[in-house]
């Protein structure tokens, strides 16, 4: 498509049970980001792909969360036993190849509640 | 380390003033800069970049940003503000992909509000 989808666009957890959230890039990036963004303001970034390989996953906490991007599949990101301050916004991004001029293009975000 | 700083948390400006929102930047290497406008409860729309050339670079609704090598900065300008460009503005930059995986470092926003 020419805009990334996410969804569910609202998700509500009790803490400890497991959330999933799915990202559709654009048709054609090869290049997947997810940033958490909390307390309005500040954006964190997750993980990134290269297509189906992880490239960078210097911002997962790794006992926690997981991600997927699978061949003709949305991307996934999921959160076991979910915590209270997991609550935040997901986006995810895509870009189109691995140069550093390339543009981040991102989706409407999930926005995840743990009570 | 790459960062990305927004002094100012808010700025105010009068519909049909000019407004100006900061950023400065601190990066190894070229920098590869972006501003990107949140409305409320929507995601992150890109409106401009500068990567090389033209200090000047024009982008969406009316935008502009000046790059200044010296002065390590990125302020984004509209000429005359409307009411409807209210909304939450962040500043990028883009770290190299060969190092650092091309992940955006972001600053903390600055929220826009434009008067009638």
């Amino acid at each position: 498509g020419e805009e990334v989808a996410q969804t569910p666009k609202h998700l509500v957890r009790g803490e400890g049970q497991k959330a999933k959230l799915y990202c559709a890039p654009i048709k054609g990036h090869s290049y997947v980001f997810w940033y958490q963004q909390v307390l309005k303001n500040e954006f964190k970034f997750l993980i990134s792909f290269q297509n189906e390989n992880v490239f960078d996953e210097t911002g997962m906490p790794k006992e926690r969360f997981s991600a997927k991007c699978l061949p003709n599949s949305p991307c996934s990101l999921e959160i076991q036993a979910t915590k209270l301050e997991d609550s935040a916004v997901y986006f995810c991004a895509s870009s189109q190849s691995r140069t550093a001029k390339e543009t981040q293009y991102f989706g409407p975000g999930t926005r995840l509640l743990v009570l | 380390a790459q960062s990305v700083a927004q002094p100012e948390d808010q700025v105010n400006v009068a519909e049909g003033n000019p407004l100006t929102v900061k950023c400065t930047y601190s990066v190894s290497g070229n920098p590869y800069l972006f501003w990107y406008v949140q409305y409320p409860n929507r995601g992150l729309q890109f409106l401009l970049k500068y990567i090389t050339g033209d200090n000047l670079v024009k982008g969406s609704y009316g935008f502009e940003a000046e790059f200044n090598k010296s002065q390590t900065s990125f302020h984004l300008k509209k000429p005359s503000a409307l009411v409807s460009d209210s909304a939450l503005y962040f500043c990028a930059v883009r770290v190299s992909i060969y190092n650092q995986g091309g992940k955006l470092i972001f600053g903390q926003g600055t929220e826009l509000s434009v008067k009638p």
